[in-house]
């Protein structure tokens, strides 16, 4: 699995929009970059994932650049819920590949 | 739906007594299981997986084993404990490309 680098910790400001990025430069053409978040004391919570286009859901929007080389979660309203440590991790959807994660993004929203 | 189970959700044990941690999976069938350890302010360490029945594949070398006696369940064990096996352990199952589910967790402190 390609490696992903992320900032050690970032700070948000409640109501602004937090993006967080994450390199992957090693990155192979049937890998799918995934975001993950765990709040203090729980099991990390899946949020979103994408192969080379952009992707939105409820919780979150995943950037892709064209090269997919890197990607940007953006949470575009934080809350202070949001305050989490988040997890990008590059991987391919073949059977018996194992998710490995890194120490993540620790981000802070402040009221 | 598809919940997963895990137990206990604290759990103190001395040094040298035997453990056993539990992950069942509800609503579906030949789920991928996994075993992750988070030590206190580090990253997730995958630990085992399994693809079936049985079927048990060590990430690292250990104190810890695992073992499948049934399609949705995989337990986490330790004849004798030590001080370092003392962290955060959860069970997650796979849901293909989507990525996977975590179980709420076991703190273990070893003392």
């Amino acid at each position: 699995d390609a490696k992903t680098t992320q900032p050690t910790s970032m700070d948000c400001a409640e109501g602004r929009a937090a993006n967080l990025p994450c390199n992957h430069s090693t990155i192979s053409g049937n890998e799918y970059v995934y975001w993950y978040r765990q709040i203090h004391s729980q099991g990390p919570q899946y949020i979103i994932h994408g192969l080379k286009n952009n992707e939105t859901n409820e919780m979150a929007s995943l950037i892709i650049t064209e090269d997919r080389k890197s990607s940007t979660l953006i949470l575009p309203h934080a809350t202070l819920r949001d305050t989490a440590v988040y997890y990008c991790i590059v991987r391919s959807p073949n059977t018996g590949n194992q998710f490995y994660f890194g120490t993540g993004t620790s981000l802070t929203v402040i009221p | 739906s598809q919940t997963i189970h895990q137990w206990p959700a604290t759990l103190v044990q001395p040094v040298g007594s035997p453990l056993s941690l539990e992950c069942t999976v509800e609503g579906t069938s030949n789920p991928n299981l996994y075993w992750y350890r988070q030590a206190a302010g580090r990253g997730l360490q995958l630990l085992f997986y399994s693809v079936g029945i049985g079927q048990i594949s060590s990430e690292v070398p250990q104190n810890l084993s695992a073992s499948r006696p049934q399609d949705r369940q995989f337990i986490l064990s330790s004849k004798k404990l030590l001080l370092s096996d003392s962290g955060f352990y959860l069970c997650a199952w796979s849901q293909g490309r989507y990525g996977y589910t975590f179980g709420s967790g076991t703190r273990l402190t070893v003392v």
